[in-house]
């Protein structure tokens, strides 16, 4: 069974600066997606970036961008220029399709602080 | 719609009753996830549906739970005779056949007590 691993339980960070979550999966297939979710306060999952396996360039969407390393199935987000309304919980899902069916696996999460 | 709507936001009930959680998708989405996220489980996936074809019940953690989709749209979650371990929130997700995001509903909190 797929598995997502994110070590980093909370993590803070300047505004400003920059900071890398980490995510680690684990899985036998070959073809697959991977995403960043991001879920404020309000309890609102919001898609942050997407990354397709097959893809060997690293997605970027303005200030967030990802470094994958499908060899070593890691998957981190970076956030540059962090501004306050970065604080929040952030999910790294995996989307499985296998027995037919589809579903996203999540890690536990990490709760990002943004300090002014 | 804009996006996936989900109704009640909030809703506390006592342990041993039933209660339905709606889920409406954005339009012309045929796909429909629920999850559920707790404190000791994280977010977990409960039911997808896709269309008109059977769906996958295999995240449902007792015949307790159960899911229906009618006419393709609209999905309602009921949880029968609730346990106050059953308190999380519950998570609507959809997506567009063929696309691999899933987009989020804000969730419905339910409180068992």
């Amino acid at each position: 069974a797929q598995t997502v691993t994110q070590s980093q339980p909370e993590m803070s960070v300047q505004e400003a600066e920059t900071v890398t979550l980490s995510c680690t999966y684990d899985t036998s297939e070959s073809d697959y997606y991977l995403f960043w979710y991001k879920q404020p306060p309000s309890r609102q999952m919001i898609l942050v970036i997407r990354q397709e396996a097959y893809k060997q360039q690293n997605a970027t969407e303005n200030r967030f961008s990802v470094n994958f390393q499908k060899a070593a199935k890691s998957f981190s987000l970076k956030i540059s220029d962090s501004q306050l309304g970065d604080a929040a919980m952030y999910f790294c899902a995996y989307r499985t399709t296998q027995g037919g069916s589809e579903k996203l696996v999540f890690g536990k999460g990490t709760k990002l602080t943004v300090n002014p | 719609g804009a996006g996936v709507s989900q109704s009640p936001s909030n809703k506390v009930t006592e342990k041993g009753k039933d209660v339905e959680l709606r889920c409406d998708p954005i339009s012309g989405h045929t796909a429909l996830y629920w999850y559920r996220q707790s404190l000791g489980q994280g977010l977990e996936f409960l039911i997808y549906f896709q269309g008109n074809s059977a769906p996958d019940k295999s995240g449902l953690p007792s015949d307790r739970f159960s899911a229906e989709r009618t006419g393709g749209s609209v999905s309602t979650l009921t949880i029968q005779r609730t346990q106050q371990e059953d308190s999380a929130v519950y998570l609507c997700a959809s997506s567009v056949t063929g696309l691999e995001t899933q987009y989020f509903g804000p969730g419905t909190r339910l409180l068992v007590l």
